[in-house]
């Protein structure tokens, strides 16, 4: 069974302070990951997504990989009340499906 | 504007009664799908097509079913044999091209909150 593996919180944090989301997956084989953010009673968007060992930066996003360790996170610098929502991982496979995890829901406080 | 329209935005059904829920894209995506998310869970995936007059059953397909007749539409009939509807279902679509990362990337449209009467 091809899982991925989230902490659901749910996590809290301050305004300003920095925000890890962590995720760790089951296939070995799989290329790419993805973040999308979820607002209450909304539907998913993409955030970031990320293919290769090391870190991605998009703004006050990073997402980082270790294949190796088969985990992805998301880090979410000056974190701020409009961030809070549930963070969705997921991988794509080979189909051009997506594996979801169940999701992180963050809370910032100002 | 180019995204992906579903609708209704809510329905509700009666025992025993079918009922087709709506998605259209107009991004020129090959391939769309899906999902299902109840409260507290992530997606999981009901049908997927890559391609027009083609279509996959994904990890929890009993009780629905779905077409693919145009490029740009793919209805889910959630059927009375369905007998825990109740759930909030997503449409997604996603490019077309060879990378697997652009198959991958999956765009949603807004959702459909479906309930039993």
């Amino acid at each position: 069974q091809k899982e991925v593996e989230q902490n659901s919180g749910p996590l809290s944090v301050p305004e300003g302070a920095i925000a890890s989301l962590n995720c760790t997956y089951s296939d070995r084989g799989s290329q790419s990951f993805f973040w999308y953010r979820q607002y209450s009673g909304k539907s998913p968007e993409l955030i970031m997504f990320i293919y290769s060992n090391g870190d991605k930066e998009d703004g006050r996003f990073t997402a980082q990989l270790n294949k190796a360790s088969q985990y992805v996170s998301l880090l979410i610098r000056d974190s701020q009340p409009s961030d809070s929502a549930t963070y969705l991982c997921a991988w794509g496979g080979s189909q051009g499906n997506l594996i979801f995890g169940k999701g992180t829901k963050l809370s910032v406080k100002p | 504007d180019g995204g992906i329209t579903q609708s209704p935005k809510y329905l509700f059904r009666k025992e025993g009664q079918n009922v087709t829920l709506s998605c259209e894209q107009n991004l020129n995506h090959d391939a769309m799908y899906w999902y299902r998310q109840d409260p507290g869970q992530g997606l999981r995936l009901i049908y997927y097509s890559q391609i027009v007059n083609d279509f996959q059953k994904g990890d929890i397909a009993e009780g629905y079913s779905v077409s693919r007749e145009k490029k740009e539409s793919f209805p889910l009939t959630v059927t009375s044999a369905q007998k825990n509807p109740t759930a909030f279902y997503l449409c997604a679509s996603s490019g077309s091209g060879d990378s697997r990362l652009a198959k991958n990337i999956q765009y949603f449209g807004a959702g459909t909150r479906l309930s039993v009467l």
